[in-house]
């Protein structure tokens, strides 16, 4: 079975500062992974993904994402954070495209003034 | 193009109601999917499809019922409304290809059972 766990529920980061946001995964086959934000009363909105290739992702609003397979990790960072970057973040993996999408308990990311 | 919508965005009821939460996809997906948010708690699968006519259990189908008679539209149904199934409820919709799977998310449903 397949399982996602993402260290803190709840980041602080100020303006401007580095954004590291955790997730550990773990398949018994090749996985497709994806970042999704969630911003107050609102649906998920796809961030970025990793299917196949290049092991660094990059997605929207700057952030970028890297698939370490040897580590089972595909950590979200952002060099800046801007306050409108303040929302839920949730890791996602599936193996069996469509279907067995297993989503992490989510971080709730903080940007202080 | 609308993407995913749901209806009703709010909804209160009852113990041992019963309701149906609407979900609509106009993006000619194939798949869909009924989820739940708890309070801290990533999302939970409910039910998902693959395709009209075609559903099957997620890991949480308890206390649920799904049908998919066309492509667009997933409803969800609560026979018997119990407090445990407060919850903010999302549908999502996708094509799955061997390239991709992105779920695109309709807005959510805020359900309390009282």
């Amino acid at each position: 079975a397949q399982s996602v766990t993402q260290l803190g529920s709840h980041v602080s980061v100020s303006e401007g500062a580095l954004v590291l946001l955790r997730c550990n995964y773990s398949s018994s086959v090749p996985p497709y992974l994806f970042w999704y934000v969630q911003y107050p009363n609102q649906g998920l909105q796809l961030l970025l993904k990793y299917t196949t290739g290049a092991t660094l992702v990059k997605g929207i609003n700057g952030f970028e994402a890297e698939f370490k397979k040897s580590e089972t990790s595909f950590h979200l960072t952002k060099p800046s954070a801007h306050m409108s970057d303040a929302a839920e973040y949730f890791c996602a993996v599936t193996n069996n495209y469509g279907q067995n999408f297993v989503f992490g308990p989510g971080t709730r990311l903080s940007v202080l003034p | 193009n609308a993407g995913v919508t749901q209806t009703p965005k709010f909804r209160i009821l009852k113990i041992g109601q019963s309701m149906t939460l609407q979900c609509t996809q106009d993006m000619n997906h194939n798949y869909m999917y009924w989820y739940r948010q708890d309070p801290g708690m990533g999302l939970k699968l409910i039910y998902y499809s693959v395709g009209a006519g075609i559903t099957d259990k997620g890991e949480v189908p308890n206390g649920y019922n799904v049908s998919r008679s066309t492509t667009e539209d997933f409803p969800l149904r609560l026979e018997l409304a119990a407090p445990s199934q407060t919850s903010v409820y999302f549908c999502a919709s996708s094509s799955p290809t061997a390239s991709s799977d992105t779920q695109y998310f309709g807005p959510g449903t805020r359900l309390t059972v009282l």
